[in-house]
């Protein structure tokens, strides 16, 4: 079965620093990559996914991801971040299954907190 | 844009109630999940749905039933609550066709059992 990890459980970051948020998965093949957003009290809507092709993708809100097969991560990045980024990040794989329907995977999450 | 619409934000229910939270999503998607969330342990999939009437359990079902009798809604059944579900509630829906399609989510219920 797939897993996914996200190492951090809090991320402290001041505001217009660089972020990066790490995700590392374990599966046989390369399955379908995501990160959601969570704003408190809210559902999870999503930034940005990986299916195949250009291993950098662009992402709503200024935000981008790197797939990297050999080391089996899939880590977010924003270059400058705003204080309402602050919230949970979650990263997710999904196996394709040519029909019904696969729930995703997550990780644990990662809590992003913004200093002023 | 994509709506799924959980209908209850916030409820508090006594142990042994039986309990119904209900999801309804507006663009006609044939593919449903109900997940639970909880501090330190992020979503975990209760029960999905890829038809009306077609259910799959997913890790976490003990517990839990569902009822789809359409497909713009979804209902998650605890049968006899218990302090334990306590908990988040996220409805889910995407359209057929494997795991890459996005999945899009409802707002969440919070679930008190005391």
């Amino acid at each position: 079965a797939q897993s996914v990890t996200q190492p951090d459980i809090h991320i402290t970051v001041s505001e217009g620093a660089s972020l990066e948020l790490r995700c590392n998965y374990s599966y046989g093949a390369t399955p379908y990559l995501f990160w959601y957003v969570q704003s408190p009290g809210q559902g999870l809507q999503l930034l940005l996914k990986y299916f195949s092709g250009d291993t950098l993708v662009q992402g709503i809100k200024g935000f981008e991801a790197e797939f990297k097969r050999s080391q089996s991560s899939f880590n977010l990045r924003k270059p400058s971040v705003h204080w309402s980024d602050a919230a949970e990040y979650f990263c997710a794989v999904g196996l394709y299954s040519g029909g019904g329907a696969d729930g995703l995977t997550f990780g644990k999450g990662t809590h992003l907190i913004i200093q002023p | 844009d994509v709506k799924v619409t959980q209908s209850s934000r916030y409820l508090v229910k006594r142990t042994g109630e039986k309990v119904f939270l209900e999801c309804v999503q507006d663009m006609d998607h044939e593919n449903m999940f109900w997940y639970r969330q909880d501090p330190g342990l992020g979503l975990r999939l209760i029960y999905f749905s890829y038809d009306v009437k077609m259910k799959e359990k997913g890790d976490i079902a003990e517990g839990y039933s569902v009822s789809r009798e359409k497909k713009e809604r979804f209902s998650l059944i605890l049968e006899s609550a218990s302090t334990n579900q306590t908990s988040m509630y996220l409805c889910a829906s995407s359209l057929s066709g494997g795991s890459g399609n996005t999945i899009y989510f409802g707002e969440g219920s919070w679930l008190t059992v005391v």
